[in-house]
């Protein structure tokens, strides 16, 4: 399977705990995004890479929220303290041009 | 602020008929436009796209209309079938951007 992958898919945790998930795009693609999604909403950015250089943070991705991409690969998205307000469905992206390829995504609940 | 607006959650279409999925956007810098589909459990999947200097692409079954005048667009699919039963986003950018602005979805029910 050459598509986008995200691990884990499904993460329960209580509030408070620190949480990172992992994305690993189409091997070729220089770019890779982070959306979430909540219930009944599109997907709305949070964040971009091209290559490991993030160019793009939205307003949405507070100082709790952390991403990298440390080899300009694989991704890594860190929440950290988490609250209620954080579960949703995060999904990672990645394109060579306009065109992204998503994720499964993976589904987050805070209790 | 929802700059990518789907005013209609939900169509039902028989299949064989057409289903016709609107968006309407607000902001005028928007050149670039796509269409996804999403299935439960799975990520969105890329439909069909189109840039602002053109104002019809078609792919298959698939046809998507700009109407820059009027900030709209809109995805047919001619002949519908059971299985594009799914929810379908419309996407908005800005060449150079990078950064899409999805709509909030019309989920898509084509009865056999």
């Amino acid at each position: 399977d050459t598509g986008v992958s995200q691990n884990p898919r499904h993460k329960i945790t209580k509030r408070g705990q620190n949480v990172t998930f992992r994305c690993d795009p189409i091997s070729e693609h220089n770019r890779l995004y982070w959306y979430r999604q909540t219930l009944g909403q599109g997907p709305e950015f949070l964040t971009y890479f091209q290559n490991e250089a993030q160019l793009e943070k939205s307003r949405l991705l507070s100082d709790r929220f952390s991403a990298e991409r440390p080899k300009g690969s694989f991704s890594t998205l860190e929440i950290q303290r988490t609250e209620q307000g954080d579960s949703a469905m995060y999904l990672c992206a990645s394109s060579l041009g306009q065109g992204k390829y998503f994720g499964p995504g993976t589904r987050l609940t805070v209790t | 602020d929802q700059q990518v607006k789907q005013n209609s959650p939900s169509l039902s279409v028989q299949e064989g008929r057409i289903s016709i999925l609107n968006c309407d956007y607000t902001n005028s810098m928007f050149d670039y436009f796509l269409w996804y589909k999403k299935y439960p459990a799975e990520g969105p999947t890329f439909l069909i796209s189109i840039s602002s200097i053109k104002d019809k692409n078609e792919d298959g079954r698939f046809t998507v209309f700009l109407n820059k005048s009027a900030k709209h667009l809109s995805l047919h699919i001619v002949p519908s079938q059971p299985g594009d039963s799914a929810v379908y986003f419309c996407a908005s950018t800005t060449s150079g951007t990078y950064k899409y602005i999805f709509g909030t979805g019309t989920r898509l029910k084509v009865l056999a």
